[in-house]
């Protein structure tokens, strides 16, 4: 298994430019969410997913847009990148939801950097 | 708001002592909590887990500890190695699926 995979590893935007970060697994897991992490800071919660058609906001959602169409993927849209988007984006995916013991498996992370 | 927080930002131990790690959490109505291991570059990734109903559970050289009535949680790391220098995350939940970190604490083994 692959795991959690993302891409790209890195992206430099201007502002106002979109884009879309990607996120798939192949552990057929039901649970998938997106969060970003700041110089300094813990990991926020952006969006996350329970299954395929399910979306649901976080912590930190304005700005951002999630769809989840399939089990696998799971894209994170930046409409309008602003600077304060500069961030470490990482997606994560489990099995089921977080209330359990359940292991959430991260991808290696997006370094994204809005000018 | 209510916050997952961390008493130190660094720890710096010498290799083969023990680490114990703090966390500091202030919703009482957390019921599942989480460590996380961050190397340099990379993801965070689980270490431990507990829930509110327990008040320790054991690893491989880890273990975790939760004191509800003060609101704490600590990871302690037995005959630390090289390898355990990263950034340690805990997290917690409260039944649902919006998952709140702190903020970490590096920790960094000296040979």
């Amino acid at each position: 298994n692959a795991g959690v995979t993302q891409t790209p590893k890195f992206q430099v935007l201007k502002t106002g430019q979109s884009m879309t970060l990607q996120c798939a697994q192949d552990m057929n897991h039901e649970y998938m969410s997106w969060y970003r992490q700041d110089p300094g800071m813990g990991l926020r919660l952006i969006h996350y997913s329970v299954g395929a058609g399910i979306t649901d906001q976080g912590e930190v959602p304005n700005g951002y847009n999630v769809s989840r169409s399939t089990t696998e993927d799971f894209p994170l849209r930046l409409l309008s990148a602003a600077p304060s988007q500069t961030s470490v984006y990482f997606c994560a995916s489990s099995r089921t939801g977080l209330s359990s013991y359940n292991e959430q498996f991260f991808g290696p992370g997006t370094r994204l950097t809005v000018l | 708001g209510e916050s997952v927080g961390l008493h130190l930002p660094t720890l710096s131990v010498q290799e083969g002592d023990n680490s114990i790690i703090n966390c500091a959490y202030s919703n009482s109505a957390s019921d599942y909590f989480i460590w996380y291991k961050q190397e340099s570059g990379k993801g965070p990734q689980f270490i431990i887990d507990i829930r509110s109903n327990m008040d320790k559970r054991q690893g491989q050289r880890v273990t975790v500890l939760l004191n509800k009535t003060v609101k704490h949680l600590s990871l302690q790391i037995a005959a630390t190695q090289p390898g355990d220098s990263a950034v340690y995350f805990c997290a917690e939940n409260n039944n649902n699926n919006d998952m709140r970190f702190g903020a970490g604490t590096r920790l960094t083994v000296k040979p």
